[in-house]
């Protein structure tokens, strides 16, 4: 039972480039989530999917843009990245609570 | 103000000990209250759910103060492995399922 799977696990960019984070769950949830987490700062909610062919923007979108594929995936788009948006990305799925988590990819923008 | 306030610590305590952790939140519309537990470089992970009425799991007891708006994490007879960052986390009533995380307060079990 995989839960929830992020690709990539780690990842590069120059200031500029653009890139897809990918999230899959297996678990049949209606509620998909893009967080980030920064030193100091606790995750923060990016964009959240409440059901599929939904997305909300949550408390720290600017610079992000989300697509919730199927049921099952929900992908984030850094259009044009910066050095202020390197963190650890983690994608979470719930029914209700909790949160369920993947194991993060960790950005770097030079 | 942060809408959920944790202090970071480290809290450095001996094998066996009892740690208590403490949060506050502001919006006192605050709906559901959890803890997760976060190790190192590792995603979140939802430790126990907060009962207005507390609440112990083994040796993990959570207490609930609505009127002062804070919430309590207690752990006894600590273990290395409960050497992890704790995260207090809230759901908002209207907000449906969104969760806002403290910063976590890390502990470290010493043997």
């Amino acid at each position: 039972n995989a839960g929830v799977t992020q690709t990539p696990k780690f990842q590069v960019l120059k200031t500029g480039q653009s890139m897809t984070l990918q999230c899959a769950q297996d678990m049949n949830h209606n509620s998909m989530y893009w967080y980030r987490q920064d030193p100091g700062m606790g995750l923060r909610l990016i964009y959240y999917s409440a059901s599929e062919g939904t997305t909300d923007k949550g408390e720290v979108p600017n610079g992000y843009n989300v697509s919730r594929l199927n049921k099952r995936e929900f992908s984030l788009r850094l259009e044009s990245a910066a050095p202020s948006q390197t963190s650890v990305y983690f994608c979470a799925s719930s029914v209700d609570q909790p949160q369920h988590f993947g194991d993060g990819t960790r950005l770097s923008i030079l | 103000r942060k809408e959920v306030e944790q202090d970071p610590g480290p809290f450095n305590v001996p094998e066996g000990a009892t740690v208590a952790f403490n949060c506050t939140y502001s919006n006192s519309a605050s709906q559901s209250f959890f803890w997760y537990r976060q190790d190192c470089r590792k995603e979140p992970k939802l430790l126990m759910s907060v009962y207005s009425s507390g609440n112990e799991d083994g040796r993990f007891t959570a207490q609930l103060n609505r009127a002062s708006q804070y919430i309590s994490l207690l752990i006894r007879d600590s273990k290395l492995s409960d050497s992890a960052t704790y995260l207090c986390v809230v759901n908002y009533a209207g907000s449906a399922r969104q969760l806002t995380f403290g910063s976590g307060t890390q502990l470290t079990v010493l043997p």
